[in-house]
């Protein structure tokens, strides 16, 4: 089994539809991210949270948020999905060593399709 | 705003030849660390750099850390079919509140057997 799961895969929506991504990691990690991935642009970072009651931006925080609910979990909403949201989306975890050395372990993505 | 440009953005050759990437920067980082993505998979950290002018290898795998902090590149030597993937630079600078990974656009690399 995969140490950061990440649940659906692949998600066909249409505009103004609520979406939820969700991650679960079973690597004890204290550090969890939200990355967008779109062909040419590389990764750009959506959210972050450091501990349960820890949440920041990213990069592109609009349109989006997030719960941390468990430290083994970091959900992602869309509250009204649109279009420019058709992306690939990856979580990633970290612990503090990791913080140190820039080690990230990302999920397998979620494909998602506004249409 | 900072720029990261990293090049090329696409490479097809043939099994057993080299590879070169490179990103630049027109900001300074204390870390260059570097990410391949396989098909359908998500990243996974292949080489970090933490000290200017550091020069690293693993396997066929070279990086260095430009002695300008501003750029690093990647060689990968003798590649083979399983090198084929999306490669990312991915600078930063560790410390302080931030400290978040930058990741290129990335230089996807296809190999001909």
């Amino acid at each position: 089994d995969a140490d950061v799961t990440q649940t659906p895969r692949n998600r066909i929506t249409k505009t103004g539809k609520r979406i939820m991504l969700e991650c679960s990691q079973t690597k004890g990690h204290d550090r969890m991210y939200w990355y967008r991935q779109d062909p040419g642009l590389g990764l750009r970072l959506i959210y972050y949270s450091f501990d349960v009651k820890d949440i920041n931006k990213g990069e592109i925080s609009d349109g989006y948020s997030v719960s941390r609910q468990a430290q083994a979990k970091f959900s992602l909403s869309l509250e009204s999905a649109i279009p420019n949201q058709t992306a690939l989306y990856f979580c990633a975890t970290s612990d503090l060593a990791g913080a140190r050395t820039g080690e990230l372990f990302f999920g397998e993505g979620s494909r998602l399709t506004v249409l | 705003g900072q720029q990261l440009n990293q090049s090329p953005q696409s490479m097809f050759i043939q099994e057993g030849e080299d590879v070169s990437m490179n990103c630049t920067s027109s900001s300074i980082f204390n870390t260059w660390l570097w990410y391949k993505q396989d098909p359908g998979e998500g990243p996974v950290l292949l080489i970090a750099l933490y000290k200017a002018g550091e020069l690293t290898s693993n396997g066929r795998l070279t990086a260095q850390f430009g002695i300008t902090r501003k750029d690093s590149f990647l060689n990968i030597s003798a590649s083979i079919p399983s090198d084929v993937g999306i490669y990312f630079c991915a600078p930063r600078n560790y410390g302080g509140s931030q400290g978040n990974l930058i990741f290129g656009k990335g230089t996807k690399l296809s190999v001909k057997p």
